[in-house]
């Protein structure tokens, strides 16, 4: 079993640029979720999608945009990188039915530098 | 802002030692879960205590729940050097999403 996939798994940008990462999960999951993790911090929540055809704002949404293309997948663009989005991204995805509710199932990330 | 936070931040204890972390949070939840996250890899999930819970257990690890102090415990007993990991807790208290704390590093010495 894949579980999460994410691509890429490394990426270096310039400042102003713009990328997205996929996410990919084959466990028939509802919800799936996008965090960003900065060193000594806990996992912020940027985005999630509690079911496909849905998208709610989370803790730090700004400069970011994301899709649910499916059930399966759920991408997150940066349309104009900054410094401050240098970070490490995580898909994860979840069989509870309410957002926050159960098991989290993540990936193994997706390292930006943003020069 | 942060609802659960970890602490200590690190640990380094012998191998074969017990090892406690705790996590305090600042509102009411739902449940709470528990997470490893080994050195570049993703979060893994460990335990999920629910609030009407008191203890739970899963092989070499205890957690605890105290809702009137708005803390956890995690336990791992005997520990190995493939505990080594970064742990974390993260709390369902606002709006149902997951906040998390900053996590406890957990060094196991051979």
């Amino acid at each position: 079993n894949a579980g999460v996939t994410q691509t890429p798994k490394f990426q270096v940008l310039k400042t102003g640029q713009s990328m997205t990462l996929q996410c990919a999960q084959d466990m028939n999951h509802n919800s799936m979720y996008w965090y960003r993790q900065d060193p000594g911090m806990g996992l912020r929540l940027i985005y999630y999608s509690a079911s496909e055809g849905t998208t709610d704002k989370g803790e730090v949404p700004n400069g970011y945009n994301v899709s649910r293309l499916n059930k399966r997948e759920f991408s997150l663009r940066l349309e104009s990188a900054a410094p401050s989005q240098t970070s490490v991204y995580f898909c994860a995805s979840s069989t509870a039915d309410r957002v926050g509710a159960g098991e989290l199932f993540f990936g193994e990330g997706s390292r930006l530098t943003v020069l | 802002s942060q609802q659960g936070e970890e602490d200590p931040q690190a640990l380094s204890i012998q191998e074969g030692e017990n090892a406690t972390m705790n996590c305090s949070y600042k509102t009411s939840i739902n449940n709470l879960q528990w997470y490893r996250q080994n050195s570049g890899r993703g979060l893994v999930h460990l335990i999920l205590i629910r609030s009407n819970e008191r203890e739970k257990h899963s092989g070499r690890l205890r957690v605890t729940l105290d809702t009137s102090k708005k803390s956890s415990s995690l336990l791992i007993t005997a520990s190995r050097a493939a505990d080594t990991a970064s742990y974390f807790c993260a709390t369902d208290g606002r709006n149902y999403q997951l906040i998390w704390g900053a996590g406890t590093k957990l060094i196991i010495k051979p």
